[in-house]
Order: C-alpha cells, then sequence, then structure tokens
C-alpha cells in the first residue's frame, strides 16, 4: 500500500506564473477530492472527481484554477497567473467505492507564491 | 451549509478519556458527522462517522444526541501519539463537499 502521493512536496513560485500538482491516488480508488489549506484552518474543499468526471467544484474556485482526471487515475491541479492569496497546501485525498467516506489524505504540496 | 463548531483547544492527561465536542445545530436530518485528525505535518485521517445511533470502532466512539445538533468524539485512553487537530465535519446532502471548521487542537500531557 504505497498511499496517496503528491508532486512536488514544495514549489516555490513567482506572481504570475502558473504551477502544476500532481496527485496519484491509492490504486483503484475510484473517487479523487482537492483541498486547500491554509495556516491555522481546516482544509477546504475546492474539487470532485468520480472516475474521470468533475462532479463538483467549489464556488470558491476561481477560473484560474482547473482539474483534471484524465483517465480516472491521477489527477492534476493548475493555478494559471498565480497570486499570493493563493500560497497555501494543496491535499489530494482518495476513497473507494465500497468505502466512500473514509478519505485517504497525501501529504500534500506546498505553495509559496512570492 | 451546515457547518460545526469546535472548542479551538483541549489538553488531556495520557492515559484519561478524551472526549470533543462538536456543535452542528444546521445539520439536516440525512447529513452524516464525520470525525478526522490530522498530526502535523501530515494530510487528514478518518476516524469515525455516524448518522443517528452512537458509534464505536478501534479508535474512537462517536456520541450524537438525540436531536442530532451535537456530537461527541471520545478517545478512551489518550497517549501522546493522539496529540493532533481534531476536525467534526459535514457534509451537505447532495454534494460531495465535505466542510472542515478550525478543528480542536488536542493536547495529550504526559
Amino acid at each position: 500500500d504505497t498511499g496517496v502521493s503528491q508532486n512536488p512536496r514544495h514549489k516555490i513560485t513567482k506572481r504570475g506564473q502558473n504551477v502544476t500538482f500532481r496527485c496519484d491516488p491509492i490504486s483503484e480508488h475510484n473517487r479523487l477530492y482537492w483541498y486547500r489549506q491554509t495556516l491555522g484552518q481546516g482544509p477546504e474543499f475546492l474539487t470532485y472527481f468520480q472516475n474521470e468526471a468533475q462532479l463538483e467544484k467549489s464556488r470558491l474556485l476561481s477560473d484560474r484554477f482547473s482539474a483534471e482526471r484524465p483517465k480516472g487515475s491521477f489527477s492534476t491541479l493548475e493555478i494559471q497567473r498565480t497570486e499570493q492569496g493563493d500560497s497555501a497546501m494543496y491535499l489530494c485525498a482518495s476513497s473507494p467505492r465500497q468505502s466512500s467516506y473514509e478519505q485517504y489524505f497525501g501529504p500534500g504540496t506546498r505553495l509559496t507564491v512570492t | 451549509d451546515a457547518k460545526t463548531t469546535q472548542p479551538t483547544s483541549m489538553d488531556c492527561a495520557e492515559g484519561r478519556a478524551a472526549n470533543l465536542p462538536c456543535n452542528h445545530s444546521t445539520i439536516s436530518g440525512n447529513e452524516y458527522v464525520y470525525w478526522y485528525r490530522q498530526i502535523h505535518s501530515q494530510g487528514p485521517q478518518y476516524i469515525i462517522h455516524g448518522l443517528k445511533n452512537n458509534e464505536t470502532n478501534e479508535m474512537a466512539s462517536l456520541i450524537i444526541t438525540e436531536d442530532r445538533k451535537s456530537s461527541t468524539l471520545i478517545l478512551p485512553h489518550a497517549t501522546l501519539r493522539d496529540t493532533a487537530v481534531y476536525y467534526c465535519i459535514v457534509r451537505p446532502p447532495g454534494t460531495y463537499k465535505y466542510i472542515f471548521g478550525t478543528g480542536t487542537r488536542l493536547k495529550v500531557l504526559a
């Protein structure tokens, strides 16, 4: 069991640049979530995939954010024209069909926008 | 969206039961309550969930009041490794959006 993996673990970028994060869920988990977490706050839901279909997206997510899960396995989260307010930990979680209540979280990608 | 309210922090002596309360007074009838915890620098970890009845697993017990407006997570014999932020979470019906609050920072003291 390799768990959920996320790459990179840390990313420092300049304001205005685009960044892309990758999440590899646990094998055969058909559900995948992205969250954002800032210091002292709980994770904030961004988006949800069931297989390759993006079924829900937070209204808080601006047009600069996009996520994909093209073959229902790994997922990518892209942020275009980064802003300092995008600095946060980006967490990915996956869950299996038979116990969808239990999300397995990855270690996160910490983004710092300078 | 339903929200949860938790105390900011709590201390508990090692070996004693830790009782973590959560208020979810706006929860709807078919909305589950979930508990996760987050140990420093790690992703959250699932603990338990429930709808109406009390639940128990190898990690914890969940007591939900009859009116479902509040619940309590019980760690029966807290250890130092239970030091973490504990989140009480709801998911509005018809969505996949799990709403985390700010959580309770539990410190288990030796």
